[in-house]
């Protein structure tokens, strides 16, 4: 599994209330990803990291946030969560040259 | 723009049967290709993966699949299914040609196993 620890692993929040998503990583892969994942759409790249500081929107990024302060750590943030945004999510990390590795995910419930 | 389609949200086969799951993509630069599965509430694993050279990939539990250029395809099989390879798959294609981790994922296909 690469080392790669999500937290918390099940969430349940309420509409409007902000909330952060965990990525811990410990073989210092460089490239860090948050992925969503949803029935008949496989997953889908929320947004991504290259490195410290370094990142960039994937192809659903509205209504998320991230932030890498540290090689290891890649926070997802959902500022006002909506019940759109209920689903599992999924962390990646790679090095770049060979395959991603994807952490445990996270159910989140927006109710 | 870069995507892939599964044919088949659902397959079924019988223990022992040949497994067929199938994976077509578009890119406008040579492909990175990737299987992927996935076990009730755990993440990805990667089955198998093509990059470049040898266009028949082998990969883990038994799983191949064969990179078609001309037919813009990566289907995966496996010979004779069994029990354990219940699960959902999915094919996935890499963002250009180098970056492994920024990936577009097919629909998934979800391989039932009967006895």
């Amino acid at each position: 599994d690469a080392g790669i620890t999500q937290s918390p692993r099940h969430k349940v929040t309420e509409t409007g209330t902000p909330v952060t998503l965990r990525c811990h990583q410990t073989e210092n892969h460089r490239y860090m990803y948050w992925y969503r994942q949803d029935p008949g759409h496989g997953l889908r790249l929320i947004h991504y990291s290259y490195g410290v500081k370094d990142t960039d929107k994937g192809e659903v990024s509205d209504g998320y946030s991230v932030s890498r302060s540290k090689t290891e750590d890649f926070l997802l943030t959902l500022e006002s969560a909506t019940s759109s945004q209920t689903s599992v999510y999924f962390c990646a990390t790679a090095t770049g040259g060979t395959e991603a590795f994807f952490g445990q995910g996270t159910r989140l419930t927006v109710v | 723009a870069q995507s892939v389609t599964q044919l088949g949200s659902h397959v079924s086969v019988s223990e022992g049967a040949l497994v067929l799951l199938r994976c077509n993509y578009s890119s406008s630069v040579p492909p990175y290709l990737f299987w992927y599965v996935q076990y009730p509430n755990q993440g990805l694993q990667l089955l198998l993966k093509y990059t470049t050279g040898a266009t028949l990939v082998k990969g883990i539990n038994g799983f191949e699949a064969e990179f078609k250029k001309s037919e813009t395809s990566f289907h995966l099989t496996k010979p004779s299914a069994h029990m354990s390879d219940a699960a959902e798959y999915f094919c996935a294609v890499s963002h250009g040609s180098s970056n492994t981790g920024k990936l577009i994922f097919g629909q998934g296909t979800t391989l039932q196993v009967k006895p």
